[in-house]
């Protein structure tokens, strides 16, 4: 079973700042993907950025990157220039890719509350 | 494009009386997901649909949960009886094929007393 490791309970970064988002996971598998969604408090979950795991680029969306190494097992998400709207909650997820029946559920960690202060 | 609906987002139950959620995915979305996420942990999934079918339901407690997907198109989870540990919230999100990016509603909480 796959199991996904958020060891930063909360972070707080300063408005304009940018801050990192650790990420590791188990698997035996070589073949998946990997998410960060954002869960801001109205609840609403948001995809922020999808990384398959044969791509070696880092993945990117705007002011939001990853950092992946696969040999490693980690997967951090970079926010730059951090914005009030940032405030969440963010989930590192693990997905695996092909083979039917439940391999297509997404595996969550427990979350980071990231807080961006003005 | 209107995304994944979800009633009601508040609920109030007493134990023992029965409860029900409604799922309503985006537009053309083939896949639907139940998530079930308590208090300060990420999302778990209790069931996933592929059209019409509930391909994975292995994590689903049988004994009190059942879901419908008619039509392969909205989906009502229910609970019956209810206990004070199904507080929690219930998401639900859709995808255009198993293998493609989910997209989550808003979710319902349930307060069980």
């Amino acid at each position: 079973a796959q199991t996904v490791t958020q060891s930063q309970p909360e972070m707080s970064v300063q408005e304009a700042e940018t801050v990192t988002l650790s990420c590791t996971y188990d698997t035996s598998e070589s073949n998946y993907y990997l998410f960060w969604y954002k869960q801001p408090p109205s609840r609403q979950m948001i995809l922020v950025i999808r990384q398959e795991a044969y791509k070696q680029q880092n993945a990117t969306e705007n002011r939001f990157s990853v950092n992946f190494q696969k040999a490693a097992k980690s997967f951090s998400l970079k926010i730059s220039d951090s914005q009030l709207g940032d405030t969440a909650m963010y989930f590192c997820a693990f997905m695996k890719h092909g083979g039917g029946g439940s391999n297509y559920k997404l595996t969550f960690g427990k979350g980071t509350l990231l807080t961006v202060n003005p | 494009e209107a995304g994944v609906v979800q009633s009601p987002r508040y609920k109030i139950i007493e134990k023992k009386q029965p409860v029900a959620f409604w799922c309503n995915p985006i537009s053309g979305h083939n896949t639907l997901y139940w998530y079930l996420q308590n208090l300060g942990q990420g999302p778990e999934l209790l069931i996933r649909y592929e059209n019409e079918e509930a391909v994975d339901d292995s994590q689903l407690p049988k004994d009190r949960f059942s879901a419908e997907r008619l039509k392969g198109v909205d989906s009502t989870l229910k609970i019956q009886p209810a206990e004070l540990g199904d507080s929690a919230v219930y998401l639900c999100a859709s995808s255009l094929d198993s293998d493609y990016e989910q997209y989550f509603g808003p979710g319902t909480r349930l307060t069980v007393t």
